[in-house]
């Protein structure tokens, strides 16, 4: 699977919208993005995924760009509950493959 | 149920003993992942079942380790003879396989926390 880059950490006001930027820049054409997050001494939570198209849930939306060397993850109105690490993770559309997680981006909402 | 569950939720285990982490995947799922994250680090891909093919064991770290999937549902994963860096949370995951991508999300549990003391 595709490698990822993502900043080490950031911060973000409560009630402010969070972006947070992921790099994929070797993805291939039948890779996904994928991210998850994963608050202090819980498991992993699937937020989001997509292959060229946005995104939105009613967690998070994900914009891709064109080229989709590049993603970002947008909590619309960050909340204190949403401090966590987030994981963007690329992955082969054919069922089954495993999910390889980097380091991910260490987000913290302050109030 | 609803979810993927985990047992037991916590296990402390002297060096040297052989201890059993239960994983029940989501009902229907039929890709079933195991991973470990030791403290403070990234979630390490361990083992994955993938239906009635031949799992993929390619991140066990050492013949220590073993998991068995009966009945294509229950999985249980073996650590015999534990170490101290051993130590780490346990998380097992499930997905769907025979779906469109869009199907296959993978859902993980809360992990099963083994302190070998």
């Amino acid at each position: 699977d595709a490698k990822t880059t993502q900043p080490t950490s950031m911060d973000c006001a409560e009630g402010r919208a969070a972006n947070l930027p992921c790099n994929h820049s070797t993805i291939s054409g039948n890779e996904y993005v994928y991210w998850y997050r994963q608050i202090h001494s819980q498991g992993p939570q699937y937020i989001i995924h997509g292959l060229k198209n946005n995104e939105t849930n009613e967690m998070a939306s994900l914009i891709i760009t064109e080229d989709r060397k590049s993603s970002t993850l947008i909590l619309p109105h960050a909340t204190l509950r949403d401090t966590a690490v987030y994981y963007c993770i690329v992955r082969k559309g054919a069922a089954g493959n495993k999910l390889t997680f980097g380091g991910g981006t260490r987000v913290l909402v302050k109030p | 149920g609803a979810g993927v569950s985990q047992s037991p939720s916590n296990k402390v285990t002297e060096k040297g003993k052989d201890v059993e982490l239960r994983c029940d995947p989501i009902s229907g799922h039929t890709a079933l992942y195991w991973y470990r994250q030791s403290l403070g680090q990234g979630l390490e891909f361990l083992i994955y079942f993938q239906g009635n093919s031949a799992p993929d064991k390619s991140g066990l770290p050492s013949d220590r380790f073993s998991a068995e999937r009966t009945g294509g549902s229950v999985s249980t994963l073996t650590i015999q003879r534990t170490q101290q860096e051993d130590s780490a949370v346990y998380l097992c995951a499930s997905s769907f396989l025979d779906r469109l991508p869009s199907g296959n999300t993978i859902y993980f549990g809360e992990g099963s926390w083994l302190t070998v003391v």
